[in-house]
Parts: structure tokens; C-alpha cells; sequence
């Protein structure tokens, strides 16, 4: 089975904080992403990344980095966080191929002061 | 531009009630994927099932079926009997072949179903 985890399950920051969320996969896959999930909008793509130390921005990067210096892992960085990036966080990974599934992680749910 | 559309917000149903989830979806892309996942109260979206647009046959999978149909853009959810467990958030989402398999997703529809 593939398993997708992130480092932590509730988070609770202050404004201004630096914020990391870690998120390691272990299927060997290419492809990793980083989505926020908010109420009435569905899943927004914020980063994601198809190889080691490579990444594109997604639909909403604005306020967020991101960092892959290995394979298995893929960190969303929150450099000042701000009350409107209290959300819910899902990591997901998948292979290479066009139109793969992707596999999501438990998620992890910020809330910021 | 790619968008999914899950015009319903929450459906209630009482157990073993059939229920149907809509997804309409936009794409100008000859090639695409479609996805449903499922999101329990503990909030891990599991994948259910993964379509491409050139196979067009309903799938079942035991109390559930899929419907996609090309000419409206539509690739809708049946649950049969539907229990208790059933009770969460169904996402659809679509990925465009040239999209690098970037995925997105609806808004999501709640299923409430009651004992």
C-alpha cells in the first residue's frame, strides 16, 4: 500500500511564525504535491514538485515555499505565517506517469493567532 | 481552462437509500482523467476511482457505480444501499494529459446518511 505521512495532524502557530510542514512518501514517486483544502473551495494546488530539488508553482503559492532535497520528502514552508493560511494541508504523491492517482497523506489541520 | 463542477453541497439520505453524486467537469483537452476520492470525518481523501476519457464504460464496484458520459461532460457517483460508513465528503477532480498532472477538484459534496 502506499503511504503518504505528514509530520504533524494540528498545528497551532502565531502570527509571524515560520512554519514547517513535512510530508514523506514511500513509493519511490516522482511527483509530489502540496494542496489547502477550505470550506466551499475544495482542494487549491499550492506547490508541487516532479523530481528532487525541482518545483512549480500551482494555483495559489503566494505566502508559501516549498523544499525537496530528497526524494522521499517534500516540506511546505510557511516563512511568516498569517491567520489567513489557517487551513487544512494535504500532502499527495504520485508516479510519473500521465494521469496517475494520486495518493494523499492524513492532512494536517493549522490554525494561526 | 479545466474546471469541475459538484453542483451539490450536502444530500441526507436514511440507510440503504440509493444516492446519486453529480459531476460535471470542463475540459478542452482530448485526453484527460477523472477521479473521485472520498474524505471520512478523519480527513484522508481515499482514492475510489480513476477514469480516462477514452474508456467510457460504467464501472462497478460493489455497492458503488460510476456513470461517465463525453456528450455532457458528466461522471457521476452511485451509491447503492447506501450505509451509515458512506457518511462523508466525495470529491471529483480532473487531470488534463498536458497538465503535468495537476489535479482539480470540485467542491466537494457532503453525504449525510442517517441510521
Amino acid at each position: 500500500d502506499v503511504k503518504v505521512t505528514q509530520s504533524s495532524r494540528y498545528l497551532v502557530k502565531r502570527t509571524g511564525e515560520k512554519v514547517f510542514l513535512e510530508c514523506v512518501q514511500d513509493m519511490d514517486h516522482e511527483n509530489m504535491f502540496w494542496y489547502r483544502q477550505d470550506p466551499g473551495l475544495g482542494l487549491r494546488l499550492i506547490y508541487f514538485s516532479y523530481d528532487v530539488k525541482m518545483k512549480e508553482k500551482g494555483d495559489i503559492p503566494e505566502g508559501y515555499s516549498v523544499s525537496r532535497e530528497k526524494k522521499e520528502r517534500f516540506s511546505l514552508i510557511l516563512e511568516s505565517a498569517s491567520t489567513n493560511q489557517t487551513s487544512m494541508y494535504l500532502c499527495a504523491s504520485s508516479s510519473g506517469e500521465p494521469g496517475e492517482t494520486q495518493y494523499f497523506g492524513p492532512g494536517t489541520r493549522l490554525l494561526v493567532l | 481552462a479545466q474546471k469541475v463542477t459538484q453542483a451539490q453541497t450536502e444530500i441526507s439520505v436514511v440507510e440503504k437509500e440509493d444516492v446519486t453524486l453529480d459531476c460535471v467537469y470542463e475540459t478542452r483537452d482530448t485526453t484527460y482523467y477523472l477521479f473521485w476520492y472520498k474524505q471520512p470525518p478523519s480527513g484522508e481523501l481515499v482514492f475510489l476511482i480513476r477514469r480516462n476519457s477514452f474508456d467510457e464504460q460504467n464501472e462497478i464496484s460493489g455497492r458503488y457505480s460510476w456513470n461517465f458520459q463525453k456528450s455532457t461532460s458528466s461522471f457521476n457517483f452511485t451509491i447503492t444501499a447506501s450505509q451509515v460508513v458512506d457518511s462523508a465528503v466525495y470529491f471529483c477532480a480532473l487531470s488534463e494529459a498536458l497538465s503535468f498532472q495537476k489535479l482539480v477538484f470540485g467542491t466537494g459534496t457532503r453525504l449525510l446518511v442517517s441510521p
